[in-house]
């Protein structure tokens, strides 16, 4: 069955970076587009990029463009979103996902919750 | 971008009636849409796609309608594992993905 393991919690000062990653399992890596989907606290859902894992093609939001980064490893099935220049407002839960139809999202995973403080 | 307006915010239901949530895009989405049920704690899970289909496992009771710029879910007959948060989705034009705010549904 397809599954998407997340890596866990973080903790970062405003200004860093962080790297989430989700290491998807249950299907050929490279059949469908890995997207990536954020949630503040108490917020909706917000999509932020997604990356094809067989040819490396990646879209982001204008929202976040220049600041993530989404890339793969084919290798070890995994997936990473990169986010730079943290700020308070990054605070929140994300989300990797495929959508192994259209570009509706079927399966995702558990989440990562980040959390920028001082 | 296209904007996506759910309403209401919040809606209380009792066990056993019927819901009916709203999603409204700011321009047409032909029936590109998709509805997910989000519980505390949880990921999202995808209800319907293609405004009517409903995915894997989802029970009958969960129905979409609609096109072009208004969407519906409705949920037939409450139950009390139907509490959560209903997201609307429209992925017509991209990118970006838009989601709406979410309608909560709460037991009355």
């Amino acid at each position: 069955q397809v599954q998407l393991v997340q890596s866990g919690a973080e903790v970062k000062k405003p200004g860093a970076s962080v790297k989430v990653s989700c290491k998807a399992s249950g299907y050929t890596f490279t059949a469908y587009a890995i997207h990536w989907v954020r949630q503040a606290p108490g917020q909706g859902l917000e999509w932020m990029g997604w990356i094809n894992p067989g040819n490396l093609n990646t879209r982001y939001s204008q929202r976040f463009q220049g600041r993530v980064t989404i890339t793969r490893d084919t290798s070890a099935n995994t997936a990473y979103m990169e986010l730079i220049s943290l700020g308070s407002e990054d605070t929140a839960v994300y989300y990797c996902s495929i959508a192994t139809s259209a570009f509706y999202f079927d399966y995702w995973g558990q989440g990562a919750l980040v959390t920028v403080s001082s | 971008e296209i904007v996506m307006t759910q309403s209401p915010v919040t809606l209380s239901v009792s066990l056993g009636e019927r819901a009916t949530l709203s999603c409204r895009a700011s321009q047409s989405v032909r029936n590109m849409l998709a509805w997910y049920q989000q519980k505390p704690g949880q990921a999202p899970r995808l209800l319907i796609y293609g405004t009517s289909t409903r995915a894997t496992g989802i029970p009958a009771r969960f129905s979409g309608s609609g096109s072009g710029t208004e969407f519906t879910l409705t949920i037939s007959s409450l139950q009390s594992e139907d509490f959560a948060v209903y997201y609307c989705q429209q992925y017509n034009n991209w990118p970006p993905y838009t989601f709406g705010q979410g309608t909560k549904l709460e037991i009355k």
